[in-house]
């Protein structure tokens, strides 16, 4: 199907284990962002890809691991899971929007449908 | 940082009502949205208005960059509007994107 999916949509998991969060979309949109949303803190970037081999942090990283080896795939890796990951995680993709001023911006973006991830 | 915010952050309006959300921002942008989140939890755009005017049925916004801030209108409500709308925009010279706390609407039939 065409457009921004991820799975699982909905997660449980213990302390200490790890989890990955895939994310698949079909636009080849160069770049692609991993959200959480909780209550009181709206949605927070965690990570972002401008293109395939190209990560950085966002504004909230720590205790998350990232990679684009392939366009279309972006998964979100939680490492060692914590009580404090229990949020909803939102997948979006937007593609290059172009070049001005030295400030590279981008169109707008889509999301995916969220995963629900529960750590006990 | 950019700072965003949003105003109100709850509003409650009959059906039928005419409505207008508010987002401030700090410094300059070259993109701002306008997301309605749904009540099952869907993100859903409805405006990439780094400027100027645009309209969609009965939603429309305004992006007045200079002054910074941006509108969102909702006129005529109905029960499917209710949820929360965020405004997003990018950090100044950089890629990151961060976004409002929203506005929750509630559409009462």
């Amino acid at each position: 199907d065409a457009g921004i999916t991820q799975s699982p949509r909905y997660k449980i998991t213990e302390t200490g284990r790890q989890v990955t969060l895939m994310c698949h979309q079909t636009w080849s949109h160069s770049y692609m962002f991993w959200y959480r949303q909780d209550l009181g803190h709206g949605l927070r970037l965690i990570y972002y890809s401008a293109a395939a081999d190209i990560t950085d942090k966002g504004e909230v990283p720590d205790g998350y691991v990232v990679s684009r080896s392939k366009t279309e795939n972006f998964p979100l890796t939680l490492e060692s899971a914590t009580r404090s990951q229990t949020s909803v995680y939102f997948c979006a993709s937007s593609a290059l929007g172009g070049q001005g001023a030295s400030i590279l911006f981008y169109n707008e973006q889509f999301f995916g449908p969220g995963t629900r991830l529960t750590v006990l | 940082g950019i700072q965003v915010e949003q105003s109100p952050p709850d509003l409650i309006l009959q059906e039928g009502a005419n409505s207008t959300l508010r987002c401030n921002f700090s410094d300059s942008v070259n993109n701002l949205q306008w997301f309605h989140q749904n009540p099952w939890g869907q993100l859903i755009n409805l405006f990439y208005i780094p400027s100027g005017t645009k309209q969609n049925g009965r939603l429309s916004a305004t992006t007045v960059a200079t002054e910074r801030y941006s509108l969102l209108y909702i006129s005529s409500s109905q029960t499917t509007d209710s949820g929360v709308y965020f405004c997003a925009v990018p950090m100044n010279r950089d890629d990151k994107i961060i976004f409002g706390k929203g506005t929750r609407l509630h559409i009462l039939p």
